[in-house]
């Protein structure tokens, strides 16, 4: 099954503007995590939310989590270009061993 | 903060040769893991390995996949006999002990730390 699917696929905005995306998965969760990749680059860390947490907030970066209906948010607030980038959420299913399964990812343009 | 590690950068290889990539994992990190992406696709799990021995695989590591950690230090992927359809970034991870409240990073004890990844084109 699927795991950690995003959407939008692609969002374009504005420097100043916040930039929402989603992430839904199917299966029950330790962990899910939020990773930042730049073209071609590598993935660079942004922020872990447990499945007993609902919120969790780093810098302007505000990640909820409900697991209820197996989803999440991330929100990055006052854009700027640099945060120009591919965001992919990535689940670490329950009684895994880390597994790290990620989405398809959210492509964000910040245009000045 | 400490950082994963991988070298080469960039390797270029025949079909059907043999190539190593490495990994120097964050110190004192227990858990270990490959993933690769293929050029516009999700990153996609290959192994993981605790304890010196491999804990989890994918479908896509088959026999011509191999891990292992020679030393205290490095962690190596070897690609017995490369195929067209193994050319992709390839991302070396490392989480520390959910137990171990000493050698969490930053982002806490659950956090996969990548490397910058070795890109490897098959010719």
């Amino acid at each position: 099954s699927q795991q950690g699917e995003e959407d939008p696929q692609a969002l374009s905005i504005q420097e100043g503007e916040n930039a929402t995306m989603n992430c839904s998965y199917k299966t029950s969760i330790n962990n899910l995590q939020w990773y930042r990749q730049n073209s071609g680059r590598g993935l660079v860390h942004l922020i872990l939310i447990r499945s007993n947490e609902r919120e969790k907030h780093s810098g302007r970066l505000r990640v909820t989590l409900d697991t209820s209906k197996k989803s999440s948010s991330l929100l990055i607030t006052a854009s700027r270009a640099a945060d120009t980038a591919s965001y992919f959420c990535a689940t670490d299913a329950a009684r895994s061993w880390g597994k790290l399964q990620f989405g398809a990812g959210t492509q964000v343009v910040v245009t000045p | 903060e400490p950082e994963v590690t991988q070298t080469p950068s960039h390797q270029v290889t025949q079909m059907g040769q043999e190539v190593i990539l490495r990994c120097v994992p964050i110190s004192n990190h227990l858990y270990f893991y490959w993933y690769r992406q293929i050029l516009g696709q999700k990153v996609e799990f290959l192994v993981s390995f605790y304890n010196n021995e491999i804990s989890e695989k994918s479908e896509i590591f088959d026999d011509q996949f191999s891990v292992e950690r020679p030393d205290g230090s490095n962690f190596t992927l070897k690609i017995r006999s490369t195929k067209l359809e193994d050319s992709a970034m390839y991302f070396c991870a490392s989480r520390a002990n959910r137990y171990d409240r000493t050698s969490g990073g930053a982002g806490g004890l659950d956090t996969q730390y990548f490397g910058p990844g070795t890109r490897l084109t098959v010719l």
